[in-house]
């Protein structure tokens, strides 16, 4: 089934550490995202990639950072983790830059 | 980013009609997308709005004004399954079409 397959689904991880969140679509979509999830806020976008070879920065990109080496993969890199970097992570991929998006069923990362 | 304004709790009936609200600002708009998340699930896709007017997909209705930057999603004939958030998020293309999402609204069916 084609689909937006993020990996870990979740991970306990000592502050300082560095991580990489793996996002993978095999719909050969244009546009990829990764959102952070936190209680009474909602979405909010850390990075972006309208097509191959390219990334923007979203709302909160601070602490974070991307790669689009291909079409279909997108990581997402903490260099030192920090507890307030304690979210659900949703990865995101649409079609083009203006179509609907469609999610990965999300990361729960825990800094202590 | 855009503001994107929605009630933060709604509470209705089974059976009944619950009406989402969603204000925005944005200088380049280029649709409007509702999406609905069960708790500890991922957002699902459940409509799309670019021109004025009401878009109908079964008991699900979304309508749009862009000159007021103003849209709702319209539930009908609520059932227990349609407890869950609902998300309103819209793009930009003064802001390299960035998706941007509301806080979302719970909207919690009571029998």
């Amino acid at each position: 089934i084609a689909g937006i397959t993020q990996a870990p689904t979740s991970q306990i991880l000592a502050a300082g550490r560095r991580m990489t969140l793996r996002c993978t679509q095999d719909m050969r979509h244009n546009a990829m995202y990764w959102y952070r999830q936190d209680l009474g806020l909602g979405l909010r976008l850390i990075h972006y990639s309208n097509t191959a070879g390219t990334t923007g920065k979203g709302e909160v990109p601070d602490g974070y950072s991307v790669s689009r080496a291909n079409t279909d993969d997108f990581p997402l890199t903490l260099a030192s983790a920090v507890p307030s970097q304690t979210s659900v992570y949703f990865c995101a991929s649409s079609r083009d830059r203006d179509t609907e998006a469609f999610f990965g069923q999300g990361t729960r990362l825990t800094v202590v | 980013g855009q503001n994107i304004d929605q009630p933060t709790e709604m509470t209705a009936t089974e059976g009944a009609i619950v009406q989402i609200n969603c204000t925005y600002q944005t200088s380049g708009f280029n649709g409007l997308f509702w999406y609905q998340q069960h708790a500890g699930e991922a957002p699902t896709f459940l409509s799309y709005n670019v021109l004025d007017g009401l878009e109908e997909k079964g008991r699900f209705s979304s309508f749009l004004s862009r000159s007021k930057g103003y849209s709702y999603l319209l539930l009908k004939e609520l059932q227990m399954k349609d407890s869950a958030s609902y998300l309103c998020a819209v793009r930009d293309r003064s802001n390299d079409y960035k998706l941007s999402f509301g806080a979302g609204t719970t909207v919690t069916v009571r029998a």
